[in-house]
């Protein structure tokens, strides 16, 4: 089974600095990956998703991006972060050809 | 636009009795649902799962009921322990319309498992 790392577990920045997070999974090849984000009291709003190395779709115009250098290495980033940025980002990934998504821990980021 | 809705924000139930959490879609589109729970500050975890070609999937405590005529989905627990208080989502997908097995969540319903 697939094991999802996320970090770094809270990160508090402040508003206009970059940002940088992480996601790596172990136990499965090529999978699909996704970056997620919920807002206080608010459901899980999908972020990007790659379906392989380099390849990227987002779903929601905005000021982060994402990238995958690496198979199972998944990083989502912000040149300027904005208040409205702060949330819950989580990083999920499933089998190619699967719908069942796994979840990593989840980054709590607070844009002050 | 809410192509998955989940009404009710909140369900408290008694030990032991039966929990059951709703779930309405839109999206003809959608062929396979999904249920997740999720404590504070962590990631979702996945329960259970069914496909548009089945009425009921059984999982142990957990099983899952779907009406497509209806566009509706049930989650049902039995019996429920405190250790189920969490947050539930509804998540739908479909292989068509390029949806890539993207999911689309609802916004969840807490249930509180009072002893």
């Amino acid at each position: 089974s697939q094991t999802i790392h996320q970090w770094p577990a809270t990160l508090v920045q402040p508003v206009g600095s970059p940002l940088s997070l992480e996601c790596t999974v172990e136990g499965t090849s090529n999978p699909n990956l996704y970056w997620y984000r919920q807002a206080a009291g608010r459901g899980l709003q999908l972020l990007f998703y790659s379906v392989g190395i380099g390849q990227i779709s987002s779903e929601v115009p905005q000021n982060l991006s994402a990238s995958r250098p690496q198979d199972r290495q998944f990083i989502l980033s912000s040149k300027k972060l904005l208040l409205s940025d702060s949330g819950f980002y989580l990083c999920a990934c499933a089998r190619a050809g699967a719908f069942e998504q796994y979840f990593g821990p989840g980054t709590r980021l607070t844009v002050t | 636009d809410q192509q998955v809705k989940q009404n009710s924000p909140s369900l408290s139930v008694q030990e032991g009795r039966i929990s059951i959490l709703n779930c309405d879609y839109t999206n003809s589109m959608f062929d396979y649902f999904l249920w997740y729970k999720k404590y504070p500050a962590e990631g979702p975890t996945f329960l259970i799962s069914i496909s548009s070609i089945k009425d009921k999937n059984e999982d142990g405590r957990f099983t899952v009921f779907l009406n497509k005529s209806a566009k509706h989905l049930s989650l049902h627990i039995v019996p429920s322990q405190p250790g189920d208080s969490a947050v539930y989502f509804c998540a739908a997908s479909g292989v068509g319309g390029g949806s890539n097995y993207k999911l689309t969540f609802g916004k969840g319903t807490l249930l509180t498992v009072n002893p």
